[in-house]
Parts: structure tokens; sequence; C-alpha cells
């Protein structure tokens, strides 16, 4: 079974800071990491993903994510935030054979003031 | 090249009631999925079609929820009849092989009165 935890359902920087959201995942076998991206009242939009290969993965927008198996983390940065950058943020996971339905985490609802 | 198409936008119907969403993929993509994203909570899986096959239904609650995948391309899910937890976004995702990335269409926001 696979699993998504992302810490912290809300998430507060200002503008110009470091954005850190926090993914771990559990997967019994090697997964697919994904993170995505949901203005309001849009869909999803993928951010970045891991397949295999470089563990250090970028994204769109100045996002990059590290797979971490050790820790079975799978952590979202961006150096400098910026006031677009407020949104709901969604890491998932999936099997990395076979039918990859996407597991996704509750979310983290980033907000960017002044 | 077009994105995932969704309609309606916006629904309200009264508990008990029969509602209908349509989904067009991307064209070519062999995968649909359907996921119903509650407030508060990440996206879950309905049902996911290759081609016109379902491949994965196994939190579909049968018993009020069916889709069909017309002719391997548009997709229609339907509630009937709805209960006041169905209030959600339903999400219609579309991809390439199953392995591929999937790209999502705006969603219908569902709201059960």
């Amino acid at each position: 079974a696979q699993s998504v935890t992302q810490l912290g359902s809300h998430v507060s920087v200002s503008e110009g800071a470091l954005v850190l959201l926090r993914c771990n995942y559990s997967s019994s076998v090697p997964p697919y990491l994904f993170w995505y991206v949901q203005y309001p009242n849009q869909g999803l939009q993928l951010l970045l993903k891991y397949t295999t290969g470089a563990t250090l993965v970028k994204g769109i927008n100045g996002f990059e994510a590290e797979f971490k198996k050790s820790e079975t983390s799978f952590h979202l940065t961006k150096p400098s935030a910026h006031m677009s950058d407020a949104a709901e943020y969604f890491c998932a996971v999936s099997r990395s054979s076979g039918y990859n339905k996407l597991i996704f985490g509750a979310g983290t609802r980033l907000a960017v003031h002044p | 090249e077009a994105g995932v198409a969704q309609s309606p936008r916006y629904k309200i119907i009264e508990k008990r009631q029969s509602v209908a969403f349509w989904c067009n993929p991307i064209s070519g993509h062999a995968t649909l999925y359907w996921y119903q994203q509650i407030l508060g909570q990440g996206p879950k899986l309905l049902i996911q079609f290759q081609n016109n096959g379902v491949v994965d239904d196994s939190q579909l609650p049968k018993d009020r929820f069916s889709a069909e995948r017309l002719k391997g391309v548009d997709s229609t899910l339907k509630i009937q009849p709805a209960k006041l937890e169905d209030s959600a976004v339903y999400l219609c995702a579309s991809s390439l092989p199953p392995q591929e990335t999937q790209y999502f269409g705006p969603g219908t926001r569902l709201l059960v009165l």
C-alpha cells in the first residue's frame, strides 16, 4: 500500500523568503513522486516529478524537490517566494510499474505575505 | 495543445437527484481518470480507464456512481441518487501510457443540498 503525509496544512512565508513544503511517503515498491499545485477554482498543474535517475528534481516556477529514499521524503523548496506562489500544493505517489493510480496527500496551503 | 475539458464547471442539486459530468481528454491520451476532491482533502481516484476498459474502480461507490468512456475518448461520470456527502470537486485527468504524467481538467464543483 502507498500513502503520503504532508506536514503542515498551512504554511505562511514572507515574500522573498525560502519556501519549504514537507512530504513523506510510504511505498512497498519503488515510487514515482509528484508535486502538483492548485490555484483557486482550477485543476491541478504538475510542478515536478521524480521517476528514476537524479534525485534532485527541478520543476517549473523555480521549484525543486529532492528524493531521499532513506528518509522516505520528497520535500518541495523554492529559494525565494513570490506573491504568485500562493496556492495549494499536493504531494502524490504512484507505483513505478503497472497502472499508476496517484495517491495524494491532504495538501498544504501556502500563503505569501508582503 | 488543448487541455482536458470538463463540463459543467458548477452544479447545484438537491439530494436524491441525479447528475452527470462530462470529460474530454487530451487528444490521443489512452488513459482517463476521475478523481473526487472533498474540501480540505487531496483528490481520491474513483475510476481509471485504459481506452474504454476499466482498470481500477475499487473506490467507486457502485451503488450510486457509474462511469463510462465512449469509444475510448469522452467519458461521463454519473451520480444517482446524490447524497450530501457527494459535495466535492470532480476532477478528470488523462495521460498517454499509464506511467506518463497525468494532466488535469479544471474540475466540476458539485454542491448537494
